[in-house]
């Protein structure tokens, strides 16, 4: 098993760029999620999946859209880049008794 | 999250020395997951606590849910270098929901 692969590792974006934050997982876990990271305010839940076909909004969706169309890989959609979308991005999957988390994507917008 | 608070924010221990991180929540905890992270990298799972009362460990490290305090605390036993890393607590405090909430982190840094 390869866990939650996310990719890319980093990326630099310009002011409303839109761009796919790819994440995939091959554990067969029906539930994923994304997270941002930024400093002083810890992990912040995005968007989360249960299953293919069922997504639901976070703390913190707006500027960001996300679809589950197969059980392995939940894509994150940022549509119109800001600099307050700088951060570090976390895709997670629940196993029986925890989450596991992807290595995540270092984004700046500049 | 404001709902789960970490204690201390930072800490600073020599090797072989014990410790204990606490993280409060302002709710009822329905799940508690404890997290190490490195600088720069992913989040390494470390274990789960569910049920009050309930305490697991993993080599060195100790973790314990209090139910009527709606806390956790996370204790390392003689610490190591290896121990260093920012310990990230997380929580379901909806009940049954995916939405977990996570504090802020504690850092540790182990000296030598």
């Amino acid at each position: 098993n390869a866990g939650v692969t996310q990719t890319p590792k980093f990326q630099v974006l310009k002011t409303g760029q839109s761009m796919t934050l790819q994440c995939a997982q091959d554990m067969n876990h029906e539930y994923m999620s994304w997270y941002r990271q930024d400093p002083g305010m810890g992990l912040r839940l995005i968007h989360y999946s249960v299953g293919a076909g069922i997504t639901d909004q976070g703390e913190v969706p707006n500027g960001y859209n996300v679809s589950r169309s197969t059980t392995e890989d939940f894509p994150l959609r940022l549509l119109s880049a800001a600099p307050s979308q700088t951060s570090v991005y976390f895709c997670a999957s629940r196993f029986n008794y925890g989450y596991t988390f992807g290595s995540g994507t270092r984004l700046t917008v500049v | 999250s404001q709902e789960l608070e970490q204690s201390p924010q930072s800490l600073i221990v020599q090797e072989g020395k014990n410790l204990t991180i606490n993280c409060t929540s302002s709710k009822t905890l329905y799940g508690l997951y404890w997290y190490k992270q490195k600088y720069g990298e992913g989040l390494i799972f470390l274990m789960m606590l569910q049920k009050g009362g309930e305490e697991k460990s993993h080599e060195k490290i100790t973790a314990k849910l209090d139910e009527k305090k709606q806390q956790s605390s996370l204790h390392i036993t003689a610490s190591q270098p290896s121990h260093a890393g920012i310990y990230l607590c997380g929580a379901d405090i909806q009940g049954g929901s995916e939405k977990l909430v996570f504090g802020k982190g504690t850092k540790l840094t182990v000296n030598p």
